[in-house]
């Protein structure tokens, strides 16, 4: 049972370009989504996270865009660049009010910004 | 500040032995999860630790997998008679660990490459 949905697998786009990657959860007891970001041979390191009270958050070049009903959320990375290619993963948790604090991961998106 | 460290960062093991993996958080940090990461997957929870209690160890696939925290702060993921299918990064994050009704960070180390064979 995957919990949370993450596509697409990969994505390619151009220097400048706006990468869009998007996510749907099951579990309407997660309150705390989290984006993380990945390089080769790294751990996954926090790039912006949200909570359902709100519909859209910016940090930088960075937006998640969050639709409660549908119970999808998305990430937004403005002006990419060759910098930004690496493996992004969104997350789901039910925060410190529901129980553990257990993060549940998409597969992951593997982003390329070309020059 | 030092992040969070793994040792080693890469296991050659033979099918069938023991293997441990130990993860150090970030100090201070009183909560700790350990995770898995198969090629080409997003990580998947094995246990969390708050202080030296295990607080949820849903995660842990069967009872060859076992995590210790005797000090509250540095970690232990041993592994017994360990299988091809155990081949994984296994990934250990920390966080403050504070009481009340707010999410923290994890921050992640860089992961213990386990390859059986």
């Amino acid at each position: 049972q995957q919990q949370v949905k993450q596509s697409p697998q990969s994505l390619i786009v151009q220097k400048g370009g706006i990468p869009i990657i998007n996510c749907a959860y099951e579990n309407t007891a997660f309150d705390y989504f989290p984006w993380y970001q990945q390089f080769p041979g790294k751990g996954p390191a926090l790039l912006i996270a949200i909570r359902p009270d709100v519909s859209e958050k910016k940090e930088g070049r960075f937006t998640i865009s969050f639709n409660k009903s549908a119970k999808q959320f998305s990430l937004h990375i403005m002006d990419s660049q060759p910098g930004d290619s690496a493996t992004y993963f969104c997350a789901a948790s039910r925060g410190r009010r529901g129980g553990s604090e257990k993060l549940v991961f998409g597969k992951g998106t593997k982003l390329t910004v070309n020059p | 500040g030092a992040g969070v460290s793994q040792t080693p960062s890469n296991k050659v093991t033979e099918k069938g032995k023991y293997v441990e993996l130990r993860c150090d958080p970030i100090s201070g940090h009183t909560a700790l999860y350990w995770y898995r990461q198969s090629l080409g997957q997003g990580p998947e929870f094995l246990i969390y630790f708050q202080g030296t209690g295990a607080a949820d160890d849903s995660g842990l696939p069967n009872d060859r997998f076992f995590a210790v925290r005797p000090e509250g702060s540095v970690s232990t993921l041993k592994i017994q008679r360990t299988e091809r299918g155990d081949s994984a990064v296994y990934l250990c994050a920390s966080s403050l660990g504070l009481a009340g009704g707010v999410q923290e960070t994890q921050y992640f180390g860089p992961g213990t490459r386990l390859l059986v064979l």
